[in-house]
């Protein structure tokens, strides 16, 4: 089976970086993704890995080490609207289908 | 290109009555996933299909709940005798067939149907 970690809740000032981490247990990998979602929202994908290191895109990075089970979202310049949940979701290689933690709640604050 | 659409948005359903969810897939996309969503919480899978196929169904209750994809029209979540805890969103997704086209296999959601049982 998979089990998938996150925190419950972070807050962050605008404009700092904050990181937020996915730490996973699983039977048969092939990728794990970060998406976004506001409340009352559909979740929206932000980025996919599936070998190790870091993939960037714009103000957001995500890393990944398929040794250590461990992934985070980095998530630079905050913004307001950046205020939301973000998912881990890993894939399985026996289904292809997407597994999701629970959820970290990010607070962006003035 | 249209995105995923769920239908009804909103649902209202009495204890013992049937609610049927719909979802047709974006265009070109062949695999469809049903996630059940509470508050404060993630996203659970419940479902996995392809054309006529269920691919994964280990996250479906094993009683009032079933799922199809059809040959034609759009796939459907149907949830007999409703219970309150029942009562949660329905985030339908879809995705093209993974590793096709250089593509990650991500999965494209819908907005979801509320289901809110009395």
């Amino acid at each position: 089976g998979q089990n998938i970690d996150q925190p419950t809740e972070m807050t962050a000032t605008e404009g700092a970086i904050v990181q937020i981490n996915c730490t996973y247990q699983t039977s048969g990998f092939n990728g794990l993704f970060w998406y976004q979602q506001h409340a009352g929202e559909a979740p929206t994908f932000l980025s996919y890995n599936v070998l190790d290191g870091l993939e960037e895109k714009g103000r957001f990075s995500s890393f990944l080490s398929r040794s250590k089970g461990y992934s985070y979202l980095l998530l630079k310049e905050l913004q307001m609207k950046d205020s939301a949940s973000y998912l881990c979701a890993v894939r399985d290689s026996n289904t292809g289908k997407l597994i999701f933690g629970q959820g970290t709640t990010l607070q962006v604050k003035p | 290109n249209a995105g995923v659409m769920q239908n009804p948005r909103h649902l209202v359903r009495r204890r013992g009555q049937e609610a049927r969810l719909r979802c047709s897939p974006m265009k070109g996309h062949s695999h469809v996933y049903w996630y059940r969503q509470l508050p404060e919480e993630g996203l659970k899978f419940m479902v996995y299909l392809q054309k006529e196929n269920i691919i994964d169904e280990s996250g479906m209750p094993k009683e009032r709940f079933s799922a199809e994809f059809p040959k034609e029209g759009p796939s459907i979540l149907r949830i007999q005798q409703v219970v309150r805890g029942d009562s949660a969103a329905y985030f339908c997704a879809s995705s093209p067939m993974p590793g096709t086209g250089g593509n990650t296999g991500e999965l494209f959601f819908g907005e979801g149907s509320r289901l809110t049982v009395l």
